[in-house]
């Protein structure tokens, strides 16, 4: 069974604020991605990455970094975080390009 | 450019019903495509996948796809709902020229007993 875990699950924070996010996967997985959910948006991809020291930019990159330090582990980060980054932040994996993906439990942010 | 349609926001059905939620998408090439459904503080799970060959999928739970070519659309159906179907539930399409993948918007199913 595949496996991705994510944390904080829950963080709040105050506009200007640090803020990272930590995704693991034990699944060997070579892709990994980060996204967000909202309301009547569905999932939109934030950064995605095929391997360790690789990132690629997704469809909504815009105040958000990232980081792939292992094969396992996956960052995003929010340097001045903004109440528009207020959302529900989702983790995946997947073993090769355009595969099914396996999510995290999800990462819920306020920013205040 | 690609797109997911999933016009219907919230179904509610029966609990025994047949229910059928839709998805249409729009893509040029050959598209992977994926039922996920999301129950409730929880992440996304995968129901079925479609890659190619056979129309029908068959998924978890007794859960099925079809693709349509020609429709542009991957309905999932299931003959009898229970109440723990009730969830959100996404289609997802997956192209080619670099990583691509589409969420479509949800469909959130209520089971009512």
């Amino acid at each position: 069974e595949a496996a991705v875990t994510q944390s904080p699950r829950n963080k709040v924070t105050v506009t200007g604020g640090n803020v990272t996010l930590s995704c693991r996967q034990t699944n060997s997985h070579n892709y990994m991605y980060w996204y967000r959910q909202d309301t009547g948006h569905g999932l939109r991809l934030i950064h995605y990455s095929y391997g360790a020291g690789n990132l690629q930019i997704g469809d909504v990159p815009d105040g958000y970094k990232a980081t792939r330090t292992t094969q396992e582990d996956f960052f995003l980060l929010l340097e001045l975080a903004s109440p528009s980054q207020t959302s529900l932040y989702f983790c995946a994996s997947s073993h090769r390009d355009r595969g099914e993906q396996y999510f995290g439990p999800g990462t819920r942010l306020t920013v205040l | 450019a690609q797109s997911v349609t999933q016009p219907d926001a919230r179904v509610t059905v029966s609990e025994g019903a047949s229910l059928q939620l839709r998805c249409k998408y729009s893509y040029s090439g050959t598209p992977y495509l994926f039922w996920y459904v999301q129950y409730p503080r929880q992440g996304l799970q995968l129901l079925l996948k479609y890659y190619s060959g056979d129309p029908v999928v068959q998924g978890v739970n007794g859960f099925e796809a079809e693709f349509s070519k020609s429709n542009s659309s991957f309905h999932l159906r299931k003959a009898s709902v229970h109440w723990s179907d009730s969830a959100v539930y996404f289609c997802v399409l997956s192209g080619t020229g670099g990583y691509k993948v589409v969420f479509g918007s949800g469909t959130r199913l209520l089971v009512s007993p």
